[in-house]
């Protein structure tokens, strides 16, 4: 299965606070990309790390990726209450021979309490 | 630019009817992806579509589900005789150029807002 985990499932924190999720999967990628979702909404593109980079940041977020330990990392740097979403973790993996299919966690669910 | 767009964004069917989503790409996106959410999990790959062409369904159900991009007008998503287990929601993506195998690819897919389907 290429099915990989995301951790905490739910995450907690205040205002102000770093926000720090994982992503874990099984077999190796072409790329991870992150995405966020608010409660019944779409998708939203956060970031994509290739398979041969180890960080990439965009505003407040930061993503690191670990191809040893087929893991990856996505911090939020002073979360405000507008950052409670679920966030993805969504890979495309070499077995298969496509870079399109994208597979996903169930999630982590964040709360950014006031 | 207006983004991916799907309709309805809601739909409700009772079990035995049929149920079509619709999904219009973003403007110059030739390239149409279905996906599907089931509650509290992650979304499914199901079928992969260039105009007039399926490129690949094999996340698609082998029975009941179809899915079309004609030459003109939006993707459908066509699931015939609904039963409840088909109630989810439904993500179209697209992409301005196909996702080949590529190892350096950095294309990704824009996503719609869904189409919520509950069956009664």
């Amino acid at each position: 299965s290429q099915q990989g985990e995301e951790d905490p499932q739910a995450l907690s924190i205040q205002e102000g606070e770093n926000a720090t999720m994982n992503c874990s999967y099984k077999t190796s990628i072409n790329n991870l990309q992150w995405y966020r979702q608010n409660s019944g909404r779409g998708l939203v593109h956060l970031i994509l790390i290739r398979s041969n980079e180890r960080e990439k940041h965009s505003g407040r977020l930061r993503v690191t990726l670990d191809t040893s330990k087929k893991s990856s990392s996505l911090l939020i740097t002073a979360s405000r209450a507008a950052d409670t979403a679920s966030y993805f973790c969504a890979r495309t993996h070499i077995s298969g021979g496509s870079n399109y299919k994208l597979t996903f966690g169930k999630g982590t669910l964040l709360t950014v309490n006031p | 630019n207006a983004g991916v767009m799907q309709n309805p964004r809601h739909l409700v069917r009772r079990r035995g009817q049929e149920a079509r989503l619709r999904c219009s790409p973003m403007k110059g996106h030739s390239h149409v992806y279905w996906y599907r959410q089931l509650p509290e999990e992650g979304l499914k790959f199901m079928v992969y579509l260039q105009k007039e062409n399926i490129i690949d369904e094999s996340g698609m159900p082998k029975e009941r589900f179809s899915a079309e991009f004609p030459k003109e007008g939006p993707s459908i998503l066509r699931i015939q005789q609904v039963v409840r287990g088909d109630s989810a929601a439904y993500f179209c993506a697209s992409s301005p150029v196909g996702l080949v195998w590529s190892h350096s690819s950095t294309d990704t897919q824009y996503f719609g807002p869904g189409t919520r389907l509950t069956v009664l």
